[in-house]
């Protein structure tokens, strides 16, 4: 069943802007996770938040997670248009394995040069 | 490159085809799984193995057969599939069942 839903579905912006995505979920998670999926490839891992940690970074990425309001937000500055990808935010209940792991459908971003 | 390779990217099958998935990590990793993406539809996990056994079968209909003969490898055996099953099936890895997963590039599978 699934349990991160993505916010927007789509997003279209300009080369240099920042681009946020929204994750909301409905039960209490150990940790969520966002991954980005280029056209024709697997999905890549880019960030991996605890219930217990509020923000973390990455290069030009800032993971936020909210627990009181199950929701999680990707930004990623200062585009290019090689972040054109699909992102996709996992939920895990359990802290002792991945076997509930569930994706949300995804935002489809596309950064024009 | 993440370490996870499957093959074939692309296959083509019809109803009463028999045909397999092969997954193959370069990473030293101990779990496997599979999941399947369809169109506009959330990625859904299959089964999972950690140390060669199965630990999950999420509800799989049992013409997808999955087969662990070692922690590098990983197949999903097909049969007698139906068109709805066209996906895209992607293979993952992991340290261990509770580490950060590394996906496959994905079969493209089209069922006729």
């Amino acid at each position: 069943s699934q349990q991160g839903e993505e916010d927007p579905q789509a997003l279209s912006i300009q080369e240099g802007e920042n681009a946020t995505m929204n994750c909301s979920y409905k039960t209490s998670i150990n940790n969520l996770q966002w991954y980005r999926q280029n056209s024709g490839r697997g999905l890549v891992h880019l960030i991996l938040i605890r219930s217990n940690e509020r923000e973390k970074h990455s290069g030009r990425l800032r993971v936020t997670l909210d627990t009181s309001k199950k929701s999680s937000s990707l930004l990623i500055t200062a585009s290019r248009a090689a972040d054109t990808a699909s992102y996709f935010c996992a939920t895990a209940g359990s802290a002792d394995n991945n076997n509930d792991m569930r994706f949300g459908a995804g935002t489809r971003l596309t950064v024009k040069p | 490159e993440t370490g996870v390779t499957q093959t074939p990217r692309h296959l083509v099958m019809g109803m009463t085809n028999k045909k397999s998935l092969k997954c193959e990590q370069h990473l030293g990793h101990n779990a496997m799984y599979w999941y399947k993406q369809s169109a506009k539809k959330p990625l859904e996990l299959m089964f999972v193995y950690n140390f060669k056994e199965q630990t999950e079968n999420n509800s799989v209909p049992s013409r997808f057969s999955p087969e662990c003969p070692n922690s590098s490898h990983l197949f999903l055996h097909l049969h007698t599939l139906q068109p709805e099953d066209s996906a895209l099936y992607l293979c993952a890895s992991s340290q261990e069942v509770t580490g950060k997963e590394y996906f496959g590039p994905g079969t493209r599978l089209t069922v006729l």
